[in-house]
């Protein structure tokens, strides 16, 4: 059991749409990051919250948008879905001043058409 | 795109053999991270490395965070088959960038 679970497991969104990934972190756990993972590639950072506020971003567009709230849980939002925003989105979190990484939840796998 | 480089992109070894992957970076990090990914599931860390030179081990793993602070290696010893994956080093400079490398697909053979 990792302790960050998210949803839903797979999504089927047309282009243009707007998504909702959710993802709850295990208790302490106040740092939160989201990552998009393209097949056969490696995690690709899109953002991190701490405290529900937005402490680093990767190169993503801002129609990539997210919230953290204080009970753990944290959303990440797509608007204006593409074809190239398939992909397998992952959730991590950690304890600040943790030592020992991020545990990463199972992902959504989202495909766009 | 990827700020690591890791190599080799895929490894095919007997069961019983040694492995090493490794990973550079132009940029400097306070941070190496090595994780594994089964089919299906999020990465998992496998060993996390906070200083210069550091070498730690978790069982037949052991990884060295290089004394550049810009590579760092991840050795299996004896692989046995459930060590297929997909095993993937991070770094991360400021804890608010964790960077991922594209990945070694490591597969065993009985």
């Amino acid at each position: 059991e990792t302790g960050v679970t998210q949803s839903p497991t797979h999504l089927i969104k047309t282009r243009g749409q707007q998504v909702t990934l959710r993802c709850s972190s295990q208790s302490g756990h106040n740092t939160v990051s989201w990552y998009q993972q393209a097949l056969g590639q490696g995690p690709q950072f899109i953002f991190q919250y701490y405290r529900e506020e937005e402490n680093g971003r990767g190169n993503f567009p801002p129609r990539f948008s997210g919230l953290q709230f204080p009970n753990y849980s944290s959303e990440l939002n797509v608007n204006a879905l593409e074809l190239d925003d398939s992909a397998l989105y992952l959730c991590a979190s950690r304890e600040v001043g943790g030592g020992d990484g991020y545990t990463f939840g199972s992902g959504t796998r989202l495909t766009v058409v | 795109g990827q700020q690591l480089n890791q190599s080799p992109q895929s490894m095919f070894i007997q069961e019983g053999e040694d492995v090493s992957m490794n990973c550079t970076s132009s940029s400097i990090f306070n941070t190496w991270l090595w994780y594994k990914q089964d089919p299906g599931e999020g990465p998992v860390l496998l060993i996390a490395l906070y200083k210069a030179g550091e070498l730690t081990s978790n069982g037949r793993l052991t990884a060295q965070f290089g004394i550049t602070r810009k590579d760092s290696f991840l050795n299996i010893s004896a692989s046995i088959p459930s060590d297929v994956g997909i095993y993937f080093c991070a770094g991360d400079y400021n804890n608010n960038d964790m960077r991922f490398g594209a990945g070694t697909r490591l597969t065993v053979k009985p």
